[in-house]
């Protein structure tokens, strides 16, 4: 059973650039959550996509945006690169509107980014 | 005030020791609560989740979640080296399509 997918693992990026991330959710789930986690911190809310929708969305600027595709992967883009843009990009899969009996939010491994 | 507060240590503790990991919230609307184990640069890992109050064990770890007082915590028992990470706590609602707030981590070093 595939886990949460993403790529790329690192990537450094200028100020100024735009950059892409992409996540391939865990096999039977729908729903693709974007976080942030800065160094000591924990993760932030970015968005939330399902059915190809954003559904809900933290504090962030609108130089983030994303997508979701029929086959529910999903892509960050950051445009407008900040060097406060550096962190590990989190994606996490779930199943839309069934919490509960142990269905929850996992994981994929990360993006690292870095903007010099 | 952030929706879900967490200390984040560090925490050093002596192999074998009981740890003891907690985290508040002011969001009553939470009824998920998760507690998620990440080593250094890896993606967080599901270890615990209950749903509103009570106890749930697991081994060495048992999750507790006292919904009066918005506090939540995590037990590990007879500690490890391996136990040497950083815990989140996250709590979601079904209020706002279970979005999943994370406390700040706690840092814990297992000292063999």
């Amino acid at each position: 059973d595939a886990g949460v997918t993403q790529s790329p693992t690192h990537l450094i990026k200028t100020r100024g650039q735009q950059v892409t991330l992409r996540c391939s959710p865990k096999s039977g789930h729908d729903t693709v959550s974007w976080y942030q986690q800065a160094l000591g911190q924990g993760p932030q809310f970015i968005f939330q996509y399902y059915e190809e929708e954003e559904r809900q969305r933290g504090n962030f600027p609108d130089r983030f945006s994303g997508h979701q595709f029929p086959n529910y992967s999903s892509e960050l883009n950051v445009n407008a690169l900040l060097l406060g843009d550096s962190a590990l990009y989190l994606c996490a899969s779930s199943l839309w509107g069934s919490f509960g009996s142990g269905n929850t939010i996992y994981f994929g491994e990360g993006s690292w980014l870095t903007v010099v | 005030q952030k929706e879900v507060e967490q200390d984040p240590g560090p925490l050093s503790v002596p192999e074998g020791a009981i740890v003891s990991l907690n985290c508040t919230y002011s969001n009553s609307a939470f009824q998920y609560f998760m507690w998620y184990r990440q080593y250094s640069r890896k993606g967080p890992e599901l270890l615990m989740y209950t749903y509103s109050s009570g106890n749930k064990e697991d081994g060495r770890f048992t999750a507790q979640v006292d919904k009066s007082s918005k506090y939540i915590s995590l037990f590990i028992r007879d500690s490890q080296p391996s136990d040497s990470a950083t815990y989140l706590c996250a709590m979601s609602a079904l209020a706002g399509g279970f979005k999943t707030i994370f406390g700040a981590g706690t840092r814990l070093f297992v000292k063999a």
